[in-house]
């Protein structure tokens, strides 16, 4: 079976930077998309393609991949971005199905 | 604006049927891909199902295959999920998500809210 692994926690202090990491087998041919979801909220985009952010991301988020291991880095981090963020990508086996990461809480404090 | 509004949640014994929709805005439907995406309390995101454009394609995750329909109507812009021979692990919030390419899957662009779905007797 497909699976993507993050750490389960990281924290930081209001302006360090976090990262995030994700790996799998698939991701040496694949990025994997990144979400944000904050408590109570429905998961937001904050990269995809490799490193793209959509409209309204900051800037601070950037992806990095290095042969089956993907980083999420969120540079100057701020309270705001506290939240779970997973990794994201379909099975490269061809049977097109959707894999999350096992997700990873941030804290900022 | 863009938007995905899911609803027909609600509490099912196990062994029960239930069907949820989806309302898209804002975007043509008819040339996007849709998917449904879970999340059990306290647990992270789980992908269930994605339907092509035209619906000609249909593709779902294990814990849901056989059970689980996805559909869709794009006269009415709207996407389903028929949910039947519901299990107490199925319980979680369902969300419907817009692919974020043409020619899916591959990821998601757009959320709905969700709508929970508790499976209890």
């Amino acid at each position: 079976s497909y699976e993507l692994t993050q750490p389960p926690s990281v924290s930081v202090s209001p302006g360090q930077t976090a990262r995030i990491t994700c790996s799998g087998d698939a991701l040496a041919t694949k990025y994997p998309y990144w979400y944000q979801q904050k408590s109570g909220q429905a998961p937001v985009l904050v990269i995809y393609e490799d490193s793209k952010r959509p409209s309204g991301i900051p800037e601070r988020f950037s992806c990095s991949n290095s042969g089956t291991v993907a980083t999420l880095t969120i540079t100057g981090a701020q309270v705001e971005d506290e939240g779970d963020y997973y990794c994201y990508s379909t099975d490269s086996s061809g049977n097109h199905r959707g894999v999350f990461g096992t997700g990873t809480k941030v804290t900022v404090l | 604006q863009v938007q995905l509004v899911e609803s027909g949640g609600g509490v099912v014994q196990p062994g029960g049927s239930l069907r949820l929709s989806c309302a898209a805005s804002g975007f043509t439907f008819n040339t996007y891909g849709m998917h449904w995406v879970r999340q059990a309390p306290g647990k992270g995101l789980e992908w269930v199902a994605f339907i092509r454009y035209d619906g000609s394609k249909k593709y779902y995750a294990d814990s849901v295959k056989g059970r689980f329909t996805i559909s869709r109507d794009n006269s009415k812009n709207t996407l389903y999920l028929q949910m039947n021979s519901l299990r107490v692990e199925d319980t979680a919030v369902y969300y419907c998500a817009k692919d974020i390419v043409v020619v899916g899957p591959e990821a998601f662009d757009i959320w709905g809210q969700g709508t929970m779905v508790t499976v209890s007797s």
